[in-house]
C-alpha cells in the first residue's frame, strides 16, 4: 500500500465549478497535511496545510481532514481554467520530519 | 524573503560524469531537503538536513549519491557517474523547522538530463 493515494486523473470539470480532489494515506501518527500545486515544468507551490479534523477555508480553496478515515481533500470552488494544474497530497511522517508526496491528480478546468 | 533558489535550473551531461547542485534555503530555515521527481510522479525523498546535520537518507539514494550542507546554510547535491536513469527534475525545499505545523517551500528546480 502506498504512503499517500491519489487519484491521477485527469479530473475535467467545467470552469465555475467545483473540483474536488481527494487523498487517502496510511501513516495514522501523521497529524500534518499539505496540498502543492504543481504546473507542468515548474516546482511545487504550497496551496494550503491542514491540522485538525474538519475544514479550513482560504479563498476558493477548502481543505478536509477526517483523521479517522485517513482522508484528505481539497475544493477548489469556481473553478478557473488557471486551475489547471497537478495537485500533490503530502503529509509529515510520523517520529520524522520527511515528507511523503502522493503522485498527485491532474485537474483540467475546461473553459 | 527571496524564496529558495537553486543553481543551475537546468544541466545536460554525458553518462558517467558527475554533476554538482547547489541550494540555497530561505534565510533562516534550519531544514533543507532534496527530493528527485520523474514525469508522472510526486516528488520523492532523498535526503534532508537539520542546520548541518544530514539526518536521513532515503535508502533509495545509492553510494553515487551525496549530499552535504556545510556550516547549515547552501546545500549541494553530487551526482557521481550519472546514468541515464539519473535524469529528472532534483527539487530542493527548505522549512523552518517547527514541530508539526513546520511547512516546506520548494525552489524552482534543477532540470538534468544525462544523455
Amino acid at each position: 500500500q502506498k504512503e499517500v493515494e491519489q487519484n491521477s486523473g485527469p479530473l475535467s470539470v467545467p470552469e465555475g465549478a467545483i473540483a474536488s480532489l481527494n487523498c487517502t494515506y496510511s501513516d495514522r501518527g501523521s497529524q500534518s497535511f499539505f496540498w502543492y500545486r504543481q504546473y507542468s515544468g515548474k516546482s511545487p507551490e504550497l496551496i494550503m496545510s491542514i491540522y485538525s479534523n474538519g475544514d479550513k477555508e482560504d479563498g476558493r480553496f477548502t481543505a478536509q481532514l477526517n483523521k479517522a478515515s485517513q482522508y484528505v481533500s481539497l475544493l477548489i470552488r469556481d473553478s478557473q481554467p488557471s486551475d489547471s494544474a497537478t495537485y500533490l497530497c503530502a503529509l509529515l511522517a510520523s517520529g520524522t520530519y520527511k515528507y511523503i508526496f502522493g503522485t498527485g491528480t491532474r485537474l483540467k478546468v475546461l473553459a | 524573503d527571496t524564496g529558495v533558489s537553486q543553481d543551475p535550473r537546468h544541466k545536460i551531461t554525458k553518462r558517467g560524469q558527475n554533476v554538482t547542485f547547489r541550494c540555497d534555503p530561505i534565510s533562516e530555515h534550519n531544514r533543507l531537503y532534496w527530493y528527485r521527481q520523474t514525469l508522472g510522479q510526486g516528488p520523492e525523498f532523498l535526503t534532508y538536513f537539520q542546520n548541518e546535520a544530514q539526518l536521513e537518507k532515503s535508502r533509495l539514494l545509492s553510494d553515487r549519491f551525496s549530499a552535504e550542507r556545510p556550516k547549515g546554510s547552501f546545500s549541494t547535491l553530487e551526482i557521481q557517474r550519472t546514468e541515464q536513469g539519473d535524469s529528472a527534475m532534483y527539487l530542493c525545499a527548505s522549512s523552518p523547522g517547527r514541530g508539526y505545523t513546520d511547512t516546506q517551500y520548494f525552489g524552482p528546480g534543477t532540470r538534468l538530463t544525462v544523455l
